[in-house]
């Protein structure tokens, strides 16, 4: 079975201070992603990374960057943590790149729930 | 754009209640398609997918979708609710002419049953 861990299920942070959150599969997979899940909103893509090293904006990536120095780790950073990113904090991982079968079926993670105060 | 709508926000059902959620996409070209489940305190996980093939998909729990090209939609069924089905719903896309395998979610439902 693929398994995706958070570092944190609850983290509180105050206003202005840089977060780092952390993902990490065992599966080997090649695709990550970070999303962030509002209620009302469903899930809304922040950043992916496809390859070590390498990485693409989603829909909101403002106020966000990633990390990927190891395939199996995707870090999401928020630089200086404002009440507006409280949210539940979403990673997944996928196998590859798309077309084929199972490809693309995600694998997620518990979610951190992140409140900036 | 692609998109995927769910356009049910809440349902609620009493026990033994059959079930439709509604999902439709926007993109054409190859199309896999997702529900998954979020259970309450639980992370996502998969209910059924379809990639190709027959259009009527069977999942976990009972769950079946069928996929409509010429409705765009995707809707989940299952014959007869439970009150452990009470979790929020989301449908999910990928097209081929996507990049880098990234698929699209929609808003969500949020399914309640009354024991």
């Amino acid at each position: 079975d693929v398994k995706v861990t958070q570092s944190s299920r609850y983290l509180v942070k105050r206003t202005g201070e840089k977060v780092f959150l952390e993902c990490v599969q065992d599966m080997d997979h090649e695709n990550m992603f970070w999303y962030r899940q509002d209620p009302g909103l469903g899930l809304r893509l922040i950043y992916f990374s496809y390859d070590v090293k390498m990485k693409e904006k989603g829909d909101i990536p403002e106020g966000y960057s990633v990390s990927r120095e190891k395939k199996e780790r995707f870090s999401l950073i928020l630089e200086s943590a404002s009440t507006n990113q409280t949210s539940m904090y979403l990673c997944a991982s996928s196998l590859g790149v798309g077309g084929s079968e199972t490809y693309n079926e995600q694998f997620f993670g518990p979610g951190t729930r992140l409140t900036v105060l | 754009a692609q998109s995927v709508s769910q356009h049910n926000h809440h349902v609620i059902l009493s026990e033994a209640a059959s079930l439709e959620l509604g999902c439709n996409y926007s993109y054409g070209g190859t199309v896999n398609l997702f529900w998954y489940v979020q259970y309450p305190g639980q992370h996502l996980q998969l209910l059924l997918k379809y990639f190709s093939g027959d259009p009527l998909v069977k999942g976990i729990k009972g769950f079946e979708a069928e996929f409509i090209k010429s409705k765009f939609s995707f809707n989940l069924r299952k014959p007869s609710v439970q009150w452990s089905d009470t979790a929020e719903y989301f449908c999910a896309g990928y097209s081929g002419y996507s990049s880098a395998s990234k698929i699209i979610f929609g808003s969500g439902t949020r399914l309640s049953i009354r024991p």
